[in-house]
């Protein structure tokens, strides 16, 4: 069974500055991952996501997320954020083999202030 | 022209009572699903259809019954409905079920139960 644990309930962070929101994912077999994020009263939107290939990959809106399967880690960044990234940020899992079946971390909640 | 659209948004009533949530999505996906947040956001996977048969049934009291009248549609039906039921329910739906597939998630219904 796979499991996603989101280290960081909340990430404070100035107008500008750089954040990373961690993710590290349990799984026995070749996982698909995915970062999401979900702007107050609304549904989930993707931000980007992992398949193969190379593992620094670029969403939307500026982020981008480095895959490191060593340490079955997948971390997303921002070099300079903005007021309107405040939301909450998901993570996700899902097997190559299953019926797309997303299992997802408890959220980070980014809130940046001016 | 919403990609995939809840209704209602919210949803008040009393405990006992049953209740729908409709679903419907209009990007041609193959596949659909209801998730459940929690009040600590975290989300979970309820039910899953494809091309209107069921392919994921989670453990969820058989008080909760799904219904795909065709593939653009997914409905939730909910019976006697507690007091642990609130929370909010999205919707989702990707182009099929293969597991890189991007899901699109819906606004999401906000169920209170009195």
């Amino acid at each position: 069974a796979q499991s996603v644990t989101q280290l960081d309930s909340q990430v404070p962070v100035f107008e500008e500055a750089p954040v990373e929101l961690r993710c590290n994912y349990s799984s026995s077999v070749s996982v698909y991952l995915f970062w999401y994020v979900q702007y107050p009263n609304q549904g989930l939107q993707l931000l980007l996501k992992y398949l193969s290939g190379s593992t620094l990959v670029k969403g939307i809106n500026g982020f981008e997320a480095e895959f490191n399967k060593s340490q079955t880690s997948f971390h997303l960044r921002k070099p300079s954020v903005h007021i309107s990234d405040t939301a909450e940020y998901f993570c996700a899992v899902s097997d190559s083999g299953g019926y797309n079946k997303l299992i997802f971390g408890a959220g980070t909640r980014l809130a940046v202030h001016p | 022209d919403t990609a995939v659209s809840q209704t209602p948004k919210y949803l008040v009533t009393q405990m006992g009572n049953d209740k729908s949530i409709k679903c419907e999505q209009n990007l041609g996906h193959d596949t659909m699903y209801w998730y459940k947040q929690d009040s600590k956001k975290f989300l979970k996977i309820m039910f899953s259809y494809n091309n209107k048969e069921l392919i994921i049934n989670e453990t969820v009291p058989n008080r909760f019954s799904p219904k795909s009248p065709d593939k653009a549609h997914l409905n939730l039906h909910i019976n006697s409905l507690e007091l642990g039921d609130s929370a909010v329910y999205f919707c989702a739906s990707s182009q099929n079920t293969g597991s890189s597939q991007p899901q699109h998630f819906g606004d999401g219904t906000r169920l209170s139960i009195l």
